[in-house]
């Protein structure tokens, strides 16, 4: 079973405010991934690392910055929060296993809201 | 064409029948397939993945895969209420090292009693 953790669970915060978001994970993945799901709709992927100081942005216009300086920690920052950054982040780890590849696993998620 | 993609439903299935969960997939993913169920509020939760052509079986579940007319499918037998979810397909994009997904938007399921 996946060991992810996401920080904070919900967050409702202020305009113009820095926020970052938490993710770890114990099950030494080299990948993992960050996604935004706003309510009935499909994930889209906006940032992934495969590994310690490798990041991608992915397919979703981001204002928003990750690092990986530890293989079990990607944290999410947003600068400066605004109303559109409203939806609901989730974070993901994979590893290239045998029998299993690429399989995703994730976290419980974090439901910000910007007012 | 997108990557992946699945009837969008949703789906309506009594208890105790068969729900059949269908998606396409294009040129630009590989052979490794995945479905993940999501309740309403929570996180996606992987509960199949299949590698290659055929079907392949867990439980009530399973997963079937036919390369030739590029699609996979979901079989959930037996349906029960507490599987009421989307279900969300995915596949690797093609040549990635790094493990990158494509996620269909998902097709809603409900069980009636």
């Amino acid at each position: 079973e996946a060991d992810i953790y996401q920080t904070p669970r919900y967050l409702v915060i202020g305009t113009g405010k820095k926020i970052t978001l938490e993710c770890s994970q114990t099950m030494g993945h080299d990948k993992m991934y960050w996604y935004q799901q706003d309510p009935g709709m499909e994930l889209h992927l906006i940032h992934y690392s495969y590994g310690v100081n490798s990041t991608e942005k992915g397919d979703l216009s981001s204002e928003s910055t990750v690092s990986r300086i530890r293989t079990e920690h990607f944290p999410l920052t947003l600068e400066s929060a605004r109303p559109s950054h409203t939806s609901q982040y989730l974070c993901a780890s994979s590893e290239l296993r045998q029998g299993r590849p690429y399989e995703q696993y994730f976290g419980p998620g974090t439901r910000l809201t910007v007012t | 064409q997108k990557e992946v993609e699945q009837n969008s439903g949703p789906l309506s299935v009594p208890e105790g029948a068969i729900a059949s969960l269908n998606c396409t997939y294009s040129d630009r993913v590989s052979q490794s397939f995945f479905w993940y169920r999501q309740y309403s509020g929570k996180s996606p939760e992987l509960i199949m993945s299949i590698y290659s052509n055929g079907d392949k079986e867990d439980g009530r579940f399973t997963a079937q895969l036919n390369k030739a007319s590029q699609y996979v499918s979901l079989l959930i037998r037996d349906s029960q209420p507490s599987d009421s979810a989307t279900y969300l397909c995915a596949a690797r994009a093609r040549g990635s090292t790094l493990g990158r997904l494509y996620f269909g938007r998902g097709t809603q399921l409900t069980v009636w009693p």
